[in-house]
């Protein structure tokens, strides 16, 4: 099976800061990749996504960046509240094709928490 | 409803039982994908389908674990001889592939299945 974390990192900001999640992909060949947030006891749901032609895209609030040098994502969230507080997950796609999905992959996570 | 449907929501089963696992997904998503997920851990890819294509059953950590989808809609994921390691959240998702020029998209999960094995 796909590797996972043991311990997930965290990360603490207070409320009104702007957070930075980190994520390491493994895969050169990877050509798509979102980021989720997981609150608990609910599956994860879509922030946004970036594919590998780019290297930055922006929404409310987040911002992804992309370096494919180093294979490395970012997550920025501006102006963080309480109800940012979750697991956040990278996952990437490893191309199938032109035509078709691929298989998607997530990474460790991270525990954001936001102090009021 | 809309979303993607998982179930049931909560299982508790014996050691050694067989146990199933539904997935119905998003009308007219053509991907399906299955992750295991334990407690304070991340999303450990088990198999998915995409169409009529063969599955890609790579994540599958034993030969207990099988999973099938009928006429390209829902899907069960089977776990036989239950050991108390399969005791885990069970995350369904799936994907509409917009095309050649609209590319990939993003997958939607359901809520989960929580599998406890005692």
């Amino acid at each position: 099976g796909e590797s996972v974390g043991l311990h997930l990192p965290t990360l603490s900001v207070q409320e009104g800061d702007n957070s930075i999640i980190n994520c390491a992909y493994s895969n050169s060949a990877s050509d798509y990749f979102i980021w989720y947030k997981q609150e608990s006891g609910k599956g994860p749901q879509f922030i946004i996504d970036i594919r590998s032609n780019m290297d930055k895209r922006q929404g409310q609030r987040v911002t992804v960046l992309l370096n494919k040098t180093v294979k490395h994502l970012s997550l920025q969230i501006a102006a963080t509240q309480p109800g940012d507080s979750a697991v956040y997950f990278c996952a990437e796609n490893i191309g199938a094709g032109g035509t078709s999905y691929g298989k998607l992959t997530f990474g460790q996570g991270t525990i954001l928490t936001v102090h009021p | 409803g809309a979303g993607v449907s998982q179930s049931p929501s909560n299982k508790v089963t014996e050691k050694g039982k067989d146990v199933e696992l539904r997935c119905d997904p998003i009308s007219g998503h053509t991907a399906l994908y299955w992750y295991r997920q334990s407690l304070g851990q991340g999303l450990e890819f088990l198999i998915y389908f995409q169409g009529n294509s063969a599955p890609d059953k790579s994540g599958l950590p034993s030969d207990r674990f099988s999973a099938e989808r009928t006429g390209g809609s829902v899907s069960t994921l089977t776990i036989q001889r239950t050991q108390q390691e399969d005791s885990a959240v069970y995350l369904c998702a799936s994907r509409f592939y917009a095309g050649t020029q609209g590319g990939n998209t993003e997958a939607f999960f359901g809520q989960g299945t929580r599998l406890t094995v005692v």
